[in-house]
């Protein structure tokens, strides 16, 4: 069955400090990894995709087969990315995703 | 950017009774839209797979008979929660992916329902 797995539910670092958010999956598919991000009071965004290899507000995340992980990583966090961190796995031709059960990030100043 | 809005953000209703919650892409088309509940403090559950002029389909435990869901249009689907009882106050948070669009989804700002 497929599913995402965030192990965290809370993680608090000081401004500064790198963060890594975990995320593992289960998928016997070719997989298609997702991380969205939710700021207090606002709706679920896109963040990044496995796919486009990019980095987006210093964030990156690479998609390793064998382990079936995509962690979250910034090497510097800032107070401003404190939210709500949810991974996401696309499934089949179908375009739907199944989401992990989040990760709070809390960056301390 | 893709706007997707839901309406209404904030709902109460009597036990019993049915309520409607609309999704709409505002600049774009969405060939197909999800709907997801989310419980407090948990995680996005998908409930339904929306498609234009199509049926439904539902994840494995959604009562079809219990949430209405219909897309009639490429910008609009709305879930009913048909005879709401109080375990089903939640939010309910849509998604839409556009025509043609890449595998990205944008997601409405969710709609609270509690049901007395």
């Amino acid at each position: 069955a497929q599913r995402v797995t965030q192990p965290e539910k809370l993680l608090s670092v000081f401004k500064g400090a790198p963060v890594e958010l975990k995320c593992n999956y289960s998928y016997s598919g070719s997989p298609e990894l997702f991380w969205y991000v939710q700021y207090s009071r606002q709706r679920l965004q896109l963040l990044l995709r496995h796919i486009s290899r990019e980095s987006i507000k210093g964030f990156t995340a690479d998609l390793n087969k064998g382990e079936t992980s995509f962690h979250l990583k910034k090497p510097f966090a800032q107070e401003e990315d404190s939210a709500m961190y949810y991974c996401a796995l696309s499934v089949d031709s179908s375009y739907k995703l199944i989401f992990g059960s989040g990760t709070r990030l809390l960056v301390r100043p | 950017g893709a706007v997707v809005s839901q309406h209404p953000s904030w709902v109460i209703c009597k036990s019993g009774t049915s309520v409607k919650i609309e999704c709409r892409s505002l600049d774009f088309q969405a060939t197909t839209m999800f709907w997801y509940r989310q419980f407090p403090k948990q995680s996005l559950m998908l409930m339904a797979t929306s498609n234009e002029g199509s049926k439904a389909t539902y994840e494995q435990g959604v009562e079809k008979d219990k949430f209405l869901i219909n897309h009639a249009s490429l910008t609009l689907s709305t879930l009913t929660v048909t005879s709401a009882h109080p375990e089903d106050s939640s939010f309910y948070i849509c998604s839409a992916r556009s025509r043609g669009g890449a595998n990205v989804l944008t997601f409405g700002a969710g709609s609270r329902l509690t049901v007395l």
